[in-house]
């Protein structure tokens, strides 16, 4: 069966960066591109950018160009990513999603479970 | 990179049907199909319940339809139950000067 399984929750002081790992097993890790939502506290869902495994090529969330990167290394099909310059408004649950793709992205079928990142000095 | 807009809060009893509307423009869910809506339960993982404006993923009971009239798309859930209370999320694709997906603020559903 498919499964995403994110990293554990961590916290981070404003300044730093911060990394999520993102492990698929179930499918063909090359096969689908992931999606990276996050979710701040009393907020809604909000898209940070996609990736594709099988080129590593990226597309961002204007909000997020030049602070997240997002990698991946098929050799462990585990998907990456990195948040830089933090500050309190990054602190959020982060999802890793696969996508279902047509000619563009229509949706995320499988989700991970979420990791919980908290900014605090 | 404003979201779509979606009503903050619906309610219905049980066994009524609800619809939550998810408005946007012409550059997402007027120009393409690529509308979903996902059913949040906090501090657990989105799923995923309605794709390409009105099919449903294997395992989503038929209660649950999709539909889109122009820019503004709806879910509708028939026979609501209790364990339909939830957050309820509709994205797009959007295209402007760059490709992305915007998300709705979200709809909270209170089954009464």
């Amino acid at each position: 069966q498919v499964q995403l399984v994110q990293s554990g929750a961590e916290v981070r002081k404003p300044g730093a960066s911060m990394e999520v790992s993102c492990k698929a097993s179930g499918y063909t890790f090359t096969g689908y591109y992931l999606y990276w939502v996050r979710q701040a506290p009393g907020q809604g869902l909000e898209w940070m950018g996609w990736i594709n495994p099988n080129s590593g090529a990226t597309n961002y969330a204007q909000k997020f160009q030049g602070r997240v990167t997002l990698t991946v290394d098929t050799s462990i099909s585990t998907a990456y990513m990195e948040l830089s310059r933090l500050t309190s408004d990054d602190t959020a649950m982060y999802y890793c999603a696969r996508v279902i793709w047509d000619v563009v992205p229509a949706a995320a079928d499988y989700w991970g479970q979420g990791t919980l990142v908290t900014v605090s000095s | 990179q404003s979201a779509l807009t979606q009503p903050a809060s619906v309610s219905g009893s049980p066994g009524q049907s609800i619809t939550i509307s998810c408005t946007g423009t012409s550059s997402d869910i007027g120009g393409y199909k690529y509308v979903s809506w996902y059913q949040h339960y906090p501090g657990k993982a989105p799923k995923l319940m309605i794709y390409e404006v009105s099919k449903r993923p294997s395992g989503v009971p038929d209660r649950f339809s999709g539909s889109k009239s122009g820019n503004t798309a709806s879910l509708t859930i028939s026979g609501l139950q209790a364990e339909d209370e939830a957050d309820y999320y509709c994205t797009s694709y959007r295209i402007t000067s760059t490709p992305y997906v915007v998300f709705g603020r979200g709809t909270k559903l209170t089954v009464l």
